[in-house]
């Protein structure tokens, strides 16, 4: 079975705290994505990797950057957080080509920045 | 811009029922289209994937496809309680993200 595993299920920090969100996927996926869902907007699609050392930009990356330095692992960073950033994020992977190109979620870091 | 668009919902049926979600997608040239099955809290997992137009069957679950009126819907027969969740539906082309809807949240009724 897939399993995309993140850092955190629950996090609390502060305005203008950098904030480090971590993910692992342990089924060597090329293709790794952070989205964001908030009530009554979906889910958002902040940015994704296709490989390692490169990122796309989402619908919504203001604010946000990230790191993938191994093909494993792919991590989102808050450069300073700030209040409209809490939310539940999602970190996804997934294998370009194959069945579809379907993707797999991890359980989701619910953050709260005060 | 692409879009998926789905009734937000809530649709209620009980249990025993069959529930009937559909979707509608702007991108002509979508190629793979899934449904994702979301508790409250909880991440959404993938539960139905069709690629051709026409019905996929998966245990209480069909997935009906239409590419020429750019529809896809999710039937559950006999609705358990358990079932009661969003559903998210979500369309790709290629090697590019997929685009989701925004979801219908399902209840079903004891």
């Amino acid at each position: 079975d897939v399993k995309v595993t993140q850092s955190s299920r629950y996090l609390v920090k502060r305005t203008g705290e950098k904030v480090f969100l971590e993910c692992v996927q342990d089924m060597d996926h090329e293709n790794m994505f952070w989205y964001r869902q908030d009530p009554g907007l979906g889910l958002r699609l902040i940015y994704f990797s296709y490989d390692v050392k490169m990122k796309e930009k989402g619908d919504i990356p203001e604010g946000y950057s990230v790191s993938r330095e191994k093909k494993e692992r792919f991590s989102l960073i808050l450069e300073s957080a700030s209040t409209n950033q809490t939310s539940m994020y999602l970190c996804a992977s997934s294998v370009p080509g194959q069945a579809g190109n379907e993707q797999f979620f991890g359980p989701g870091t619910r953050l709260t920045v005060l | 811009q692409k879009e998926v668009e789905q009734n937000s919902g809530p649709l209620s049926v009980p249990e025993g029922a069959i529930a009937s979600l559909n979707c509608t997608y702007s991108d002509r040239v979508s190629q793979s289209f899934f449904w994702y099955r979301q508790y409250s809290g909880k991440s959404p997992e993938l539960i139905m994937s069709i690629y051709s137009n026409g019905d996929k069957e998966d245990g209480r679950f069909t997935a009906q496809l239409n590419k020429a009126s750019q529809y896809v819907s999710l039937l559950i027969r006999d609705s358990q309680p358990s079932d009661s969740a969003t559903y998210l539906c979500a369309v790709i082309r290629g090697n590019t993200p997929l685009v989701f809807g925004k979801g219908t949240r399902l209840s079903v009724i004891a």
